[in-house]
């Protein structure tokens, strides 16, 4: 089992529609969740980032973390096609055996096409 | 403007050789991290420094060595190229404000091993 999973892609969407993207980890001891996007070619731009359980809104976008069921997703309402990319999910964790060393677990990524 | 730069851009080396890339972060950010992406594969971490030691590190051989500097540049050395090296190099530089943590990719390395 991977630590961290998304989904399997590619998404397409129509332009217009939410973009729904789910993500779900194993380490139960995890305290960060966050949301980057990809373009090809390009290093991971942060959109997201989530820490309690619940949802949290910026603008078109919504993060929403569930600790118990160890699940946090990514909807994207109103797409456009200048968000087709690729959306990883991270979680970061702190690593007792190595100090205060707080790395990132990413998923592979969703692919998501929004189509006009 | 990420406020995080690494050089080169690109790079071709042949396989056994050796490699150096660079990063340079903003001032106040003294944690950075090394992750190596493969084609179609999220980030890998490959390790950790803090105030220029190396305090944690992923599942990548002894080959990968890093320094980082006390104006807040760092390497990641990659020895003995094989030609699986080749990947996007991303630098990551970490804060915490307010007990939230943040991270900040720069634009990346883009390594070629032939």
């Amino acid at each position: 089992q991977k630590e961290v999973e998304q989904n399997s892609g590619p998404l397409s969407v129509p332009e217009g529609a939410i973009a729904s993207l789910n993500c779900t980890y194993s380490d139960r001891v995890s305290q960060s969740f966050f949301w980057y996007r990809q373009y090809s070619g390009k290093s991971p731009e942060l959109i997201m980032s989530i820490y309690s359980n619940g949802d949290k809104e910026d603008g078109r976008f919504t993060a929403q973390l569930n600790k118990a069921s160890q699940y946090v997703s990514l909807l994207i309402r109103d797409s456009q096609p200048s968000d087709s990319a690729t959306y990883l999910c991270a979680v970061s964790r702190r690593e007792i055996s190595s100090g205060s060393a707080r790395q990132l677990t990413f998923g592979s990524g969703t692919q998501l096409t929004v189509l006009p | 403007e990420t406020g995080v730069t690494q050089s080169p851009t690109h790079l071709i080396k042949t396989r056994g050789q050796q490699v150096t890339l660079r990063c340079s972060s903003q001032s106040g950010h003294n944690t950075v991290s090394w992750y190596q992406q493969a084609l179609g594969q999220g980030p890998q971490f490959i390790f950790q420094y803090y105030r220029e030691e190396e305090n944690g590190r992923g599942n990548f051989p002894p080959r990968f060595s890093g320094l980082q500097f006390p104006n807040y540049s760092s390497e990641l050395n990659v020895n003995a190229l094989e030609l699986d090296d080749s990947a996007l190099y991303l630098c990551a530089s970490t804060h915490s404000i307010g007990g939230i943590e943040g991270y900040t990719f720069g634009s990346g390395t883009r390594l070629t091993v032939v």
